[in-house]
């Protein structure tokens, strides 16, 4: 009963580049959300995607973030000309269509991504 | 306002003491209010749950206490061990389709010492 996978655990990337990071829920979710986390600090809300929609990208910025989450394979969170302020642990969580009452979310171990 | 506010930022206690964090908010449209422990290197775990319709909620040695009117509430770690240092982080949620994400306080690390 595999959790929510993310890959790479570990990203370098230069300024410029892209990087993408991929989440594969658990089995039976079709809700994932992205949260991004700084040093020192908590979570921060990025984007809530179900199977082919984003629902709340309210927390994305405005510029070279994106994300999806296509009928079939993983989501996908890419970030384009990578900055230094880029460099951050990156969080998928998936839920259980929400229903009646709340699902808990579950999260993977993240994606730790440095930018030279 | 969808913000929760998160104290201590960081907090030691003895073994077999009891670990208090705190948590406030502000939008009374949430209706969840979770705590997630992680440890380092790893993701949140959920730790423990309340829904306001409770003032408190017991699963072992941790406890969630509930104001609903003072738009409290904290979480308690009794005989804490060392085994429980990690962050704990508390979030609040509304179930409102669009707006279902978890909002995150801002972390206490716990260091738990022998």
């Amino acid at each position: 009963n595999a959790g929510v996978m993310q890959n790479p655990r570990h990203l370098v990337r230069r300024r410029g580049q892209e990087a993408r990071l991929r989440c594969s829920p658990m089995k039976g979710h079709s809700h994932v959300y992205w949260y991004r986390q700084l040093p020192e600090e908590g979570l921060k809300f990025m984007v809530y995607l179900q199977k082919e929609n984003i629902i709340d990208e309210s927390g994305m910025p405005k510029e070279r973030f994106s994300a999806e989450f296509p009928k079939e394979g993983p989501s996908i969170l890419r970030i384009q000309q990578v900055v230094r302020g880029d460099s951050a642990a990156y969080f998928c969580a998936s839920s259980p269509p929400q229903g009646r009452g709340n699902s808990p979310l579950h999260f993977g171990n993240g994606t730790r991504l440095t930018v030279t | 306002q969808q913000q929760v506010k998160q104290s201590p930022q960081s907090l030691i206690v003895q073994k077999g003491g009891i670990s208090i964090i705190n948590c406030a908010y502000e939008n009374t449209a949430f209706d969840y209010f979770p705590w997630y422990q992680q440890f380092p290197g790893k993701g949140p775990a959920l730790l423990i749950a309340i829904r306001p319709d409770v003032s408190e909620k017991k699963e072992g040695r941790f406890t969630i206490s509930f104001n609903k009117s003072a738009k409290q509430f904290s979480l308690h770690i009794m005989d804490s061990q060392p085994g429980d240092s990690a962050t704990y982080f508390c979030a609040a949620k509304t179930n409102t389709g669009t707006a279902s994400k978890l909002t995150f306080g801002t972390g206490t690390r716990l260091q738990v010492t022998l």
